[in-house]
């Protein structure tokens, strides 16, 4: 069946480092790819997403593209903020409005 | 954006007893609501799939006698834990679409601890 595979955490980083989050996919067909974010004590929010190879998703300075040769959808940042610590999900959709299939969520901890 | 609400928030209620969650669509209709839980440090799972006037679908291993889903408007699902074991105790998530897109709102979710 489908799946989601991500890095696991805690990942830990000093603020203006470069963050990569890496996710990997398992589907039939040409599904769409998310990446979600999660603060404390709150719900989950739409960072970026891309729907067909290739395309780019980008939001806040970070950024992921969808690779179809390498079932990837790696999430990247350049110099990343203490206030981007939280918890970030990698899914899939794999038709339109469709339930998403989430990997298991990486935290990540930014210092100053 | 479109906004999703979850009623309770929070909500601890001894075993045995039923506890009723609600999710709300706010300002959009949504044809499609997902039910999911959380478990702590773990990933979402999907519970069931909502369509407004119609039945449930819900995903093998979820009891759909215990957990019982509504969605008898456009915005509004109800997710009711009947019979509640401290094992039910979880992290609780819905999403609403409007079908025919990819894009899901989630709600802010709803812990709910059993005693």
């Amino acid at each position: 069946g489908n799946s989601v595979t991500q890095m696991e955490g805690p990942v830990t980083l000093s603020e203006e480092a470069f963050l990569t989050i890496n996710c990997t996919y398992t589907a039939t067909g040409y599904p769409s790819l998310f990446w979600y974010v999660q603060y404390p004590g709150e719900g989950l929010q739409l960072l970026l997403k891309a729907t067909k190879a290739d395309d780019k998703g980008s939001n806040k300075g970070f950024e992921a593209t969808y690779r179809k040769e390498t079932t990837s959808f790696h999430l990247e940042k350049g110099s990343v903020q203490v206030s981007d610590s939280a918890v970030y999900f990698c899914a899939l959709e794999e038709q339109a409005g469709t339930a998403l299939i989430f990997g298991k969520g990486t935290t990540l901890s930014v210092s100053s | 954006g479109a906004v999703v609400s979850q009623h309770p928030s929070r909500v601890i209620c001894k075993s045995g007893t039923s506890v009723k969650i609600e999710c709300r669509s706010l300002d959009f209709q949504a044809t499609t609501m997902f039910w999911y839980r959380q478990f702590p440090k773990q990933s979402l799972m999907l519970m069931a799939t909502s369509n407004e006037g119609s039945k449930a679908t819900y995903e093998q291993g979820v009891e759909k006698d215990k957990f019982l889903i509504n969605h008898a408007s456009l915005t509004l699902s109800t997710l009711t834990v009947t019979s509640a074991h401290p094992e039910d105790s979880s992290f609780y998530i819905c999403s609403a679409t409007t079908g025919g897109t990819d894009t899901q709102y989630f709600g802010p979710g709803t812990r709910l601890t059993v005693l």
